[in-house]
């Protein structure tokens, strides 16, 4: 059962564009969320993460929101980049104290120049 | 600058045969993780190990161990490898709940 669901393998954007990658998860009891970013070859690396006690958090061109009646986050990337184009995870800890996140199946973005 | 270091990056070996992979710390983390990755399954938890002689089974365990000595250091065996453990290995330190710092990949073929 999977329990953080990024629904889509990929998404292709124009550069200068808005990026909106989604994920959604079905338990309640996560207390963070993270997104991370990577590219061929290389290991993951952290982008931006958000508290379950906020609804929002900014980072230069990096916006994550928060909806948790709908049990949904999503990343925002304005304007996009070339640079951009990676593979994003998005990851969520659970509140029962263990420090294992809970990996989405990634969704490929590709920025069209 | 701390880091987090696999070896080998790269791996072909044969069904059967015994395997470890290394998985080198220098962030001085408690918390260490390995993963795999597979097109359509995202990352998914090995084995994982929160300090010294702490050792925990993920979600793919079967077929794999680990074994934790020191601080630094997470290798992982395969003890008996098979073609479906052919993959991308991905290790991951991290400090308490903080976010979790990843090694660059070993590629494992099993033939």
């Amino acid at each position: 059962d999977q329990q953080v669901k990024q629904n889509s393998p990929s998404l292709s954007v124009q550069e200068g564009r808005i990026s909106i990658l989604n994920c959604d998860y079905t338990n309640s009891m996560f207390d963070y969320f993270l997104w991370y970013k990577k590219y061929p070859a290389e290991g993951p690396t952290f982008l931006i993460s958000i508290s379950s006690i906020k609804d929002k958090n900014e980072d230069g061109r990096f916006t994550v929101f928060l909806n948790k009646s709908a049990k949904h986050l999503s990343l925002h990337i304005v304007p996009s980049q070339p640079g951009d184009s990676a593979v994003y995870f998005c990851a969520a800890l659970p509140t029962s104290g263990t420090y294992k996140y809970i990996f989405g199946t990634g969704t490929r973005l590709k920025v069209l120049a | 600058d701390a880091e987090i270091t696999q070896s080998p990056r790269h791996k072909i070996t044969e069904t059967g045969r015994q395997v470890t992979l290394a998985c080198h710390q220098t962030w001085n983390h408690n918390n260490m993780f390995w993963y795999r990755q597979d097109l359509g399954h995202g990352l998914r938890l090995i084995h994982y190990s929160y300090g010294v002689q702490d050792t925990n089974k993920g979600e793919v365990s079967d077929g794999y161990s680990v074994s934790r000595s020191n601080t630094e250091d997470l290798p992982l065996t395969l003890e008996s490898a098979a073609s479906s453990q052919t993959s991308v290995y991905f290790c991951a330190s991290s400090a308490a709940s903080n976010e979790q710092f990843f090694g660059p990949g070993t590629r494992l073929t099993v033939l």
